[in-house]
């Protein structure tokens, strides 16, 4: 077994700030996500990222930047926040492949002020 | 572009009765999965069933890839299920999943 943490667990900025948030994992997975799941909705892709040295742009991601550190971590940068990016943001992983069940991490809650 | 259809979107239900979830998917999916989400929660994976029909504890999903769709029955549903379930779905050649709207469940006792 394994855990995803997200950091921080509640985000709060101003808007036009760029914010950092950050995913770790210990499943040693090759490959992690970035989802945004507004209020009472289904979640969106953001970015992928397949292996350690690979970036992939999702459906979302406009006004986004992501990082991957390294294998364990995966960053999501927010550009310039806006009010109604407010959201959770979700980080997943999965071992490498197409047919990979995913797992999520307890997510980071972002209210622009 | 890809979809993902819940049906019903909310339902509410009495303790110790079944539930029926649907999901409909626009395309031939390769894989699926049913996940859990408490309010405020993460989501939880329930079962990941590209297709055919797998168990779980009270929990048995159904996948017809052919027909494009999929269910998960709920046997004897418990307060304790209240939630939002979702079903996501993806295709060959892709690591992404796109997810529907979710069923909101409320049990009550």
């Amino acid at each position: 077994g394994g855990i995803i943490t997200q950091t921080p667990k509640f985000l709060i900025g101003q808007e036009g700030q760029k914010l950092t948030l950050k995913c770790q994992q210990n499943f040693n997975h090759d490959t992690m996500y970035w989802y945004r799941q507004d209020s009472g909705k289904g979640l969106r892709l953001i970015y992928y990222s397949i292996t350690e040295n690979d970036l992939q742009k999702g459906d979302l991601s406009e006004g986004y930047d992501a990082s991957r550190e390294k294998k364990s971590s995966f960053s999501l940068t927010v550009t310039s926040a806006q009010k109604n990016e407010m959201a959770v943001f979700l980080c997943a992983s999965s071992i490498l492949g197409n047919y990979a069940e995913q797992f999520f991490g307890p997510g980071t809650r972002l209210t622009v002020l | 572009g890809q979809q993902v259809q819940q049906s019903p979107a909310s339902l509410v239900l009495q303790e110790g009765e079944n539930a029926e979830l649907q999901c409909n998917f626009s395309s031939t999916a390769t894989q699926l999965q049913w996940f859990y989400q408490r309010p405020g929660g993460s989501l939880v994976s329930l079962l990941y069933n590209p297709s055919g029909t797998k168990h779980t504890g009270r929990l048995t999903s159904t996948t017809v890839t052919k027909e494009r769709r999929s269910s998960l029955h709920i046997s004897s549903s418990q307060i304790t299920d209240s939630g939002t379930y979702f079903c996501a779905m993806g295709q060959g050649g892709s690591a992404k999943l796109i997810f529907g709207e979710g069923t909101k469940l409320t049990v009550s006792s």
